[in-house]
Order: C-alpha cells, then structure tokens, then sequence
C-alpha cells in the first residue's frame, strides 16, 4: 500500500484557470505538509497541517489554500493560476513532536502552467 | 525560509569511492536528517541524528554532526552506480518542529 498518495502526478493547465492536488496518508500520522520544489530542485515548505490545524503558512500567496476534510488528507487548492506556479507540488506525512520526526513523501505532482 | 545549504551542488565521482556532502544551517535544531531524491521521485529519508549525537551509521551511509558549527556531513561509502541522486539535508528548528531543507547535493556516481 502506498504510505503517501497525490494526484495527479501531471497537471498541465491554462493560466487563470483553478485547480486542486489531492494528498492522503495512510499512516496515521498526524501531521501532513505540502511543499513546492522548483526549477532549482529548492524544496520550499507551504503548509503543515496538525489535527486539521494550520501550523505555519509561509509566505506563499492566498491563492493557494490547504483544505483538509480529515488528518489523513490535505489538498492544495490553487486559484487563478500564473505562469509561475509552475513546479512540483510534494505532500509529506510525520508525526509532530517526539523524536522521530521522519517524514514521508509522495512521488510529487507536476504542474504546468501555459 | 531556507535553513539547510548543502554543498558542493554538485558531485560526480566513479563507482567504488566515496562521496562526501555536506549541509550548513543557520539556527539550533533539535534534529537533522538526510533525504535522497531519484529523479522525477519524490524523497525518501536516509537517516536522523539528533542534536546530542555527533555521528551516526547506517549500512554504507555515515553521517556526523558539529552543532558548534552548525554543520553536517553525509558520507557514503564505497558508491554504486544506483547511488545516483540527489541528497537533502532537513533541519527541524524552534517549537514547531517543521522540517525545512537546502537545495540539495547532486550526486552522479559512474559505472
């Protein structure tokens, strides 16, 4: 079974257009995050969610907003989106707190804006 | 914001030798790990060392700690061609314990 989950793994759109990721976890984890990796392969944190909190919200534009119905899911909703949003979109799982704080990913999805 | 910068950005050795990366972070961490990245994947964890350790093994993987210089080094031994990837290091800093990561080292070992 696969511990993280996103789709899809390629989403090529229009600018303007909205779109959402999905993310589940299997784990039970209690933590979920997204991040965004660019062209540079730099891994910039999002969002993390605790307990259907949000934790810390970088400063990534209100375009993107976490949704998350239940701890084993977030979803990235994205509106109106720019020819720079382009870059793989990771969702990570772990638990918060403790001592082991090993995260687990899914395999990314890909968006491209034209 | 970035917190761990590995480096070089780059490496390419043969099969056989080792590899050596490092990772400088800006803050007191509570733990520091490394991820592996194979092209097109996303990342898998390597390993953890904690603040209070300053080294730590895993099969061909070493990795050490100086928290005096906020610094850490991956070493892999004796490198395959399937060690081809890219490697992170990820600090965890203050209360929240959000993992944050540097842009990577490039690793291509060759056959």
């Amino acid at each position: 079974d696969t511990a993280v989950s996103q789709t899809p793994k390629y989403l090529v759109t229009q600018m303007g257009n909205d779109k959402s990721i999905k993310c589940e976890q299997n784990l039970g984890h209690d933590t979920m995050y997204w991040y965004k990796q660019d062209s540079k392969k730099f891994l910039k944190i999002m969002f993390s969610y605790n307990n259907k909190e949000l934790i810390i919200n970088e400063t990534v534009p209100n375009r993107f907003s976490p949704k998350s119905p239940d701890k084993a899911h977030l979803n990235l909703h994205i509106n109106s989106l720019e020819l720079g949003d382009s870059a793989v979109y990771f969702c990570a799982s772990s638990h918060r707190g403790g001592l082991n704080t090993e995260a687990f990913f899914g395999q990314g999805t890909r968006l491209t804006v034209v | 914001s970035q917190q761990g910068e590995e480096d070089p950005q780059a490496l390419s050795i043969q099969e056989g030798e080792n590899a050596t990366m490092n990772c400088s972070y800006k803050t007191s961490i509570n733990n520091l790990q490394w991820y592996r990245q194979n092209s097109g994947r996303g990342l898998v964890h390597l390993i953890l060392i904690r603040s209070n350790e300053r080294e730590k093994h895993s099969g061909r993987l070493r990795v050490t700690l100086d928290t005096s210089k906020k610094s850490s080094s991956l070493l892999i031994t004796a490198s395959r061609a399937a060690d081809t990837a890219s490697y992170f290091c990820a600090t965890d800093a203050g209360n929240n314990n959000d993992m944050r990561f540097g842009a990577g080292t490039r690793l291509t070992v060759k056959p």
